[in-house]
This record gives structure tokens, sequence and C-alpha cells, in this order.
């Protein structure tokens, strides 16, 4: 079965400096797919960033950065220059064949 | 764009009831998924539609949990005589298709309280 570990319960950053939350899942299947989706108290689940399994190039939208190592299943996120309205719960999550696995989340403070 | 809407948005009820949880993808979203959320926890796997067919419900608890998305669109996940073990938040979303490649789109959830 497929797992999806969240290892930091909490993390917190200073307003506009960089953070880096950890992810790691286990599987044996060789195509898949790995996101991010962000949950601010408002509670909707919100898409940050998307990886594919088979390209080795890291995937980047804007202020959001991963770090995915396929041998060392390992898909981390980097927040840079950090903003107000980056703190939520951050949850990684690991799609197989049409099943979505959700990690237990990191919640994310930015400090002023 | 209207996005995956959900419906109530909370709803209280008292041990034993029976309740519906109603979901409104996206249109032309052909898969439908149902999470329940926990406080403090990730988003828990119930099933998922392609079409108007649930193919796969392995996520959910027992028998007291069913779904329906009868005309492929909107979807209706049922539960029997509640528990206070079924308090949570239930998340509908909703993708193009199954595929890999296809991410979802969360509606706002519906926070259920059983007392």
């Amino acid at each position: 079965a497929q797992t999806v570990t969240q290892s930091q319960p909490e993390m917190s950053v200073q307003e506009a400096e960089t953070v880096t939350l950890s992810c790691t899942y286990d599987t044996s299947e060789s195509d898949y797919y790995l996101f991010w989706y962000k949950q601010p108290p408002s509670r909707q689940m919100i898409l940050v960033i998307r990886q594919e399994a088979y390209k080795q190039q890291n995937a980047t939208e804007n202020r959001f950065s991963v770090n995915f190592q396929k041998a060392a299943k390992s898909f981390s996120l980097k927040i840079s220059d950090s903003q107000l309205g980056d703190a939520a719960m951050y949850f990684c999550a690991y799609v197989g064949v049409g099943q979505f696995y959700f990690g237990t989340g990191t919640s994310l403070t930015v400090i002023p | 764009g209207a996005g995956v809407s959900q419906t109530p948005s909370n709803k209280v009820t008292e041990k034993g009831k029976y309740v519906e949880l109603r979901c409104d993808p996206i249109s032309g979203h052909t898969a439908l998924y149902w999470y329940r959320q926990s406080l403090g926890q990730g988003p828990e796997f119930l099933i998922y539609f392609q079409g108007t067919g649930a193919a796969d419900d392995s996520g959910l608890p027992n028998d007291r949990f069913f779904a329906v998305r009868p005309e492929g669109s909107v979807s209706t996940l049922k539960i029997q005589r509640t528990e206070r073990g079924d308090s949570a938040m239930y998340l509908c979303a909703s993708s193009l298709t199954a595929g890999l490649n296809s991410p979802l789109h969360f509606g706002n959830g519906t926070r259920l309280t059983v007392t």
C-alpha cells in the first residue's frame, strides 16, 4: 500500500525568509504524480504544485518549488520569500491509479 | 467558473440519525471523490466515482456509509445510524479525469458533528 509521511507537524518561518517542508512516500509503482496542497483556515484545499515522477526536473511555480528525489522517495516543498498569506496546513499527496493518498500535514506559521 | 459546491457547510445531528451530504462537482469533471478529514489529520479516502459508477469504495469504513452519483454529476454521501466517531470534515473533490495528471479540485467541505 502507498503511504505518505510528513514528519514535521509544525513549522514556522520569518516573513520574507525561505522554508522547506518535508515529505516522503512509499510505493512500488514507477509511474505516479506528487502534489502539494495548501489548506488555509478557510478550509478549502488549494493545489500548490505538482510533480511528474518520470520527469527529473523539479517543478517550480513562482515562489514555490520542489526537491524531488525519486530514488529516495522524497518530495519536499520550498517556499521562498514567505508571505503572511502562506500560513496554512500543507499536505503532500501521492497519486497512483485513481487514488490520492495524503500525508498528515504540516502547519506553517509565518511570523511578521 | 463555479467550483465544487458542498452542502450543507455544517451539519449537527443526534447519534443514531441519518444524514445526507451533497456534492456538486465542477461541470464536465468525470471523476468525483469523497474524503473524510479529522482534526489535525490529512484527508482520508472514502470513495471515488468515475462517471456514475463507484470505481473504488474501499475507503468506506463500514456499511453505514454509502454514496451515489446517479447521473454522473451530483453525488450524495449517506450515513446511517450516525455515531459520535463519524464527526469530521467531509470533503468532496472532482477532477477532469481519474488520470494521474488530473489534480483534485476541492469543495469547502461539510463539517459533521454528531452529538
